[in-house]
Protein backbone atom coordinates (compact mmCIF):
# COMPACT_ATOMS: atom_id res chain seq x y z
CA UNK A 1 0.00 0.00 0.00
CA UNK A 2 0.91 3.42 -0.60
CA UNK A 3 2.29 5.76 2.11
CA UNK A 4 3.20 9.53 2.15
CA UNK A 5 5.22 11.14 4.81
CA UNK A 6 5.73 14.77 5.35
CA UNK A 7 9.00 15.35 7.33
CA UNK A 8 8.48 18.67 8.59
CA UNK A 9 4.94 18.99 10.97
CA UNK A 10 5.52 22.92 11.40
CA UNK A 11 7.50 24.90 9.38
CA UNK A 12 8.20 28.77 10.81
CA UNK A 13 9.55 31.41 8.36
CA UNK A 14 10.16 35.18 7.80
CA UNK A 15 8.55 36.92 4.75
CA UNK A 16 10.00 37.17 1.71
CA UNK A 17 12.03 34.05 2.53
CA UNK A 18 12.48 30.74 0.51
CA UNK A 19 10.53 27.95 1.99
CA UNK A 20 10.60 24.15 1.13
CA UNK A 21 7.76 21.75 2.35
CA UNK A 22 8.97 18.12 2.40
CA UNK A 23 7.58 14.76 0.81
CA UNK A 24 8.23 11.64 0.49
CA UNK A 25 6.22 8.81 -0.75
CA UNK A 26 6.10 4.82 -1.38
CA UNK A 27 4.50 2.63 -3.59
CA UNK A 28 5.56 -0.03 -5.85
CA UNK A 29 3.42 1.30 -9.08
CA UNK A 30 3.09 4.63 -11.35
CA UNK A 31 1.80 7.77 -8.93
CA UNK A 32 0.53 10.73 -9.21
CA UNK A 33 1.13 13.13 -6.94
CA UNK A 34 -0.32 16.34 -5.13
CA UNK A 35 -0.11 19.37 -2.90
CA UNK A 36 -2.80 21.08 -0.96
CA UNK A 37 -3.61 23.95 0.53
CA UNK A 38 -5.99 24.17 3.51
CA UNK A 39 -6.67 27.94 4.72
CA UNK A 40 -8.33 27.95 8.45
CA UNK A 41 -11.64 26.52 8.42
CA UNK A 42 -11.64 26.38 5.34
CA UNK A 43 -11.65 23.30 2.68
CA UNK A 44 -8.64 22.00 0.68
CA UNK A 45 -7.29 23.49 -2.42
CA UNK A 46 -5.59 22.08 -5.09
CA UNK A 47 -1.84 23.59 -5.13
CA UNK A 48 -0.60 21.86 -8.15
CA UNK A 49 -0.14 18.07 -9.53
CA UNK A 50 2.49 15.97 -11.12
CA UNK A 51 0.60 13.72 -13.85
CA UNK A 52 3.68 12.64 -16.37
CA UNK A 53 6.01 14.63 -18.05
CA UNK A 54 7.99 17.11 -16.52
CA UNK A 55 9.12 17.12 -13.02
CA UNK A 56 9.13 20.16 -12.33
CA UNK A 57 5.69 21.03 -12.07
CA UNK A 58 4.27 24.70 -11.09
CA UNK A 59 1.19 25.57 -9.74
CA UNK A 60 -1.06 29.01 -7.83
CA UNK A 61 0.43 31.34 -5.76
CA UNK A 62 3.80 30.92 -7.11
CA UNK A 63 4.72 27.23 -5.50
CA UNK A 64 6.37 24.83 -7.86
CA UNK A 65 7.20 20.92 -7.00
CA UNK A 66 9.75 18.63 -8.49
CA UNK A 67 9.14 15.10 -8.58
CA UNK A 68 12.42 12.95 -7.70
CA UNK A 69 11.63 9.23 -8.73
CA UNK A 70 14.84 8.02 -7.84
CA UNK A 71 14.73 9.62 -4.61
CA UNK A 72 10.63 9.20 -4.31
CA UNK A 73 9.81 12.78 -3.44
CA UNK A 74 7.84 15.34 -4.03
CA UNK A 75 9.26 18.30 -2.42
CA UNK A 76 7.01 21.90 -2.26
CA UNK A 77 9.32 24.98 -2.98
CA UNK A 78 8.33 28.85 -3.05
CA UNK A 79 11.10 31.42 -3.32
CA UNK A 80 9.56 34.01 -1.44
CA UNK A 81 6.76 33.70 0.76
CA UNK A 82 3.58 35.61 2.22
CA UNK A 83 1.82 36.44 5.10
CA UNK A 84 -1.04 34.85 3.24
CA UNK A 85 0.77 31.84 2.36
CA UNK A 86 0.05 30.69 6.27
CA UNK A 87 -2.07 27.79 5.99
CA UNK A 88 -1.14 24.09 6.55
CA UNK A 89 -0.25 22.29 3.41
CA UNK A 90 -0.77 18.55 2.25
CA UNK A 91 0.71 16.22 0.20
CA UNK A 92 -0.97 13.54 -1.38
CA UNK A 93 -0.61 10.37 -3.82
CA UNK A 94 -2.78 8.58 -5.88
CA UNK A 95 -2.10 4.88 -7.78
CA UNK A 96 -3.67 2.38 -8.93
CA UNK A 97 -2.07 -0.09 -6.60
CA UNK A 98 -4.14 -3.25 -4.88
CA UNK A 99 -6.43 -3.06 -8.71
CA UNK A 100 -7.91 1.00 -7.28
CA UNK A 101 -8.34 2.47 -10.64
CA UNK A 102 -10.26 5.61 -9.19
CA UNK A 103 -9.13 8.82 -7.85
CA UNK A 104 -8.70 8.07 -4.00
CA UNK A 105 -6.02 9.97 -2.44
CA UNK A 106 -3.90 8.54 0.59
CA UNK A 107 -2.83 11.79 2.31
CA UNK A 108 0.69 12.73 4.47
CA UNK A 109 0.34 14.06 8.04
CA UNK A 110 0.52 17.62 6.91
CA UNK A 111 2.35 20.59 7.33
CA UNK A 112 2.01 23.61 9.30
CA UNK A 113 3.69 27.05 7.64
CA UNK A 114 3.57 30.10 9.61
CA UNK A 115 5.07 33.19 7.65
CA UNK A 116 6.12 35.80 10.36
CA UNK A 117 6.31 39.52 9.55
CA UNK B 1 -19.88 28.56 -10.37
CA UNK B 2 -21.30 26.51 -6.65
CA UNK B 3 -18.76 24.12 -5.21
CA UNK B 4 -18.95 21.65 -3.03
CA UNK B 5 -21.14 22.06 -0.12
CA UNK B 6 -21.47 20.98 3.32
CA UNK B 7 -24.01 21.06 6.09
CA UNK B 8 -24.10 21.73 8.91
CA UNK B 9 -20.81 23.57 9.01
CA UNK B 10 -20.88 22.09 12.91
CA UNK B 11 -22.45 19.77 14.76
CA UNK B 12 -22.71 19.22 18.72
CA UNK B 13 -24.25 15.93 19.68
CA UNK B 14 -24.00 13.80 22.51
CA UNK B 15 -22.66 10.71 22.91
CA UNK B 16 -24.30 7.82 21.86
CA UNK B 17 -27.20 9.99 19.14
CA UNK B 18 -27.01 9.58 15.63
CA UNK B 19 -25.94 12.27 12.99
CA UNK B 20 -26.00 12.70 9.37
CA UNK B 21 -24.10 14.25 7.30
CA UNK B 22 -24.49 16.02 4.47
CA UNK B 23 -22.53 17.01 0.89
CA UNK B 24 -23.70 18.21 -1.87
CA UNK B 25 -21.10 18.30 -5.00
CA UNK B 26 -20.69 20.15 -7.92
CA UNK B 27 -23.46 20.00 -10.13
CA UNK B 28 -22.44 16.73 -13.33
CA UNK B 29 -19.38 15.64 -11.09
CA UNK B 30 -19.84 11.51 -11.00
CA UNK B 31 -17.44 10.92 -8.54
CA UNK B 32 -17.72 11.50 -4.62
CA UNK B 33 -15.35 11.14 -2.08
CA UNK B 34 -15.84 11.14 2.23
CA UNK B 35 -12.84 12.13 4.01
CA UNK B 36 -12.30 12.27 7.75
CA UNK B 37 -9.76 14.85 9.19
CA UNK B 38 -8.77 14.14 12.94
CA UNK B 39 -5.98 15.03 14.98
CA UNK B 40 -3.42 12.36 14.76
CA UNK B 41 -4.85 10.63 12.34
CA UNK B 42 -4.71 13.45 9.50
CA UNK B 43 -6.77 12.94 6.47
CA UNK B 44 -8.08 9.55 6.22
CA UNK B 45 -10.47 7.78 3.08
CA UNK B 46 -13.56 6.58 4.35
CA UNK B 47 -15.97 6.05 0.88
CA UNK B 48 -16.40 6.38 -2.86
CA UNK B 49 -19.16 6.79 -4.69
CA UNK B 50 -19.32 6.63 -8.89
CA UNK B 51 -23.05 7.55 -9.32
CA UNK B 52 -25.24 6.29 -7.06
CA UNK B 53 -23.25 3.33 -6.16
CA UNK B 54 -20.29 2.94 -3.60
CA UNK B 55 -17.54 0.73 -4.92
CA UNK B 56 -14.80 1.11 -2.35
CA UNK B 57 -16.08 1.39 1.28
CA UNK B 58 -12.94 0.23 2.85
CA UNK B 59 -12.31 3.89 4.73
CA UNK B 60 -15.24 3.08 7.04
CA UNK B 61 -14.33 2.81 10.56
CA UNK B 62 -17.04 0.69 12.05
CA UNK B 63 -20.41 -0.17 11.26
CA UNK B 64 -21.80 2.62 12.77
CA UNK B 65 -20.70 4.46 9.77
CA UNK B 66 -22.80 4.36 6.60
CA UNK B 67 -23.23 6.26 3.47
CA UNK B 68 -25.48 7.24 0.72
CA UNK B 69 -25.90 9.06 -2.60
CA UNK B 70 -28.98 9.36 -4.42
CA UNK B 71 -29.49 11.23 -7.91
CA UNK B 72 -26.25 10.97 -8.58
CA UNK B 73 -26.06 13.87 -6.22
CA UNK B 74 -26.54 14.24 -2.68
CA UNK B 75 -24.93 12.27 -0.62
CA UNK B 76 -25.42 11.78 3.28
CA UNK B 77 -22.90 10.58 5.55
CA UNK B 78 -24.57 9.18 9.41
CA UNK B 79 -22.74 7.81 12.22
CA UNK B 80 -24.92 5.79 14.64
CA UNK B 81 -24.32 5.74 18.48
CA UNK B 82 -21.76 8.55 18.03
CA UNK B 83 -18.10 7.82 20.16
CA UNK B 84 -15.92 10.85 21.16
CA UNK B 85 -13.63 9.23 18.87
CA UNK B 86 -15.83 10.35 16.18
CA UNK B 87 -15.35 13.92 17.20
CA UNK B 88 -13.48 14.95 13.54
CA UNK B 89 -13.45 17.20 10.70
CA UNK B 90 -15.52 15.33 7.79
CA UNK B 91 -14.75 16.25 4.46
CA UNK B 92 -16.28 15.63 1.03
CA UNK B 93 -15.18 15.78 -2.47
CA UNK B 94 -16.44 15.21 -5.69
CA UNK B 95 -15.21 15.34 -9.19
CA UNK B 96 -16.02 15.03 -12.89
CA UNK B 97 -15.10 11.14 -12.96
CA UNK B 98 -13.28 8.91 -11.68
CA UNK B 99 -9.74 9.26 -13.23
CA UNK B 100 -6.69 9.49 -11.06
CA UNK B 101 -5.85 12.24 -12.66
CA UNK B 102 -9.13 14.01 -12.45
CA UNK B 103 -9.38 17.18 -10.50
CA UNK B 104 -10.94 16.56 -6.42
CA UNK B 105 -12.86 19.99 -5.44
CA UNK B 106 -13.08 19.87 -1.87
CA UNK B 107 -16.12 21.40 0.24
CA UNK B 108 -15.40 22.98 3.63
CA UNK B 109 -16.33 20.38 6.05
CA UNK B 110 -18.41 19.31 8.82
CA UNK B 111 -16.58 19.70 12.39
CA UNK B 112 -17.87 17.27 14.22
CA UNK B 113 -17.55 17.20 17.94
CA UNK B 114 -19.27 14.52 20.29
CA UNK B 115 -19.79 15.17 24.55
Amino acid sequence: AQSVTQLDSQVPVFEEAPVELRCNYSSSVSVYLFWYVQYPNQGLQLLLKYLSGSTLVKGINGFEAEFNKSQTSFHLRKPSVHISDTAEYFCAVSDNAGGTSYGKLTFGQGTILTVHP
Amino acid sequence: GAGVSQSPSNKVTEKGKDVELRCDPISGHTALYWYRQSLGQGLEFLIYFQGNSAPDKSGLPSDRFSAERTGGSVSTLTIQRTQQEDSAVYLCASSYDRLMTAEKYFGPGTRLTVT
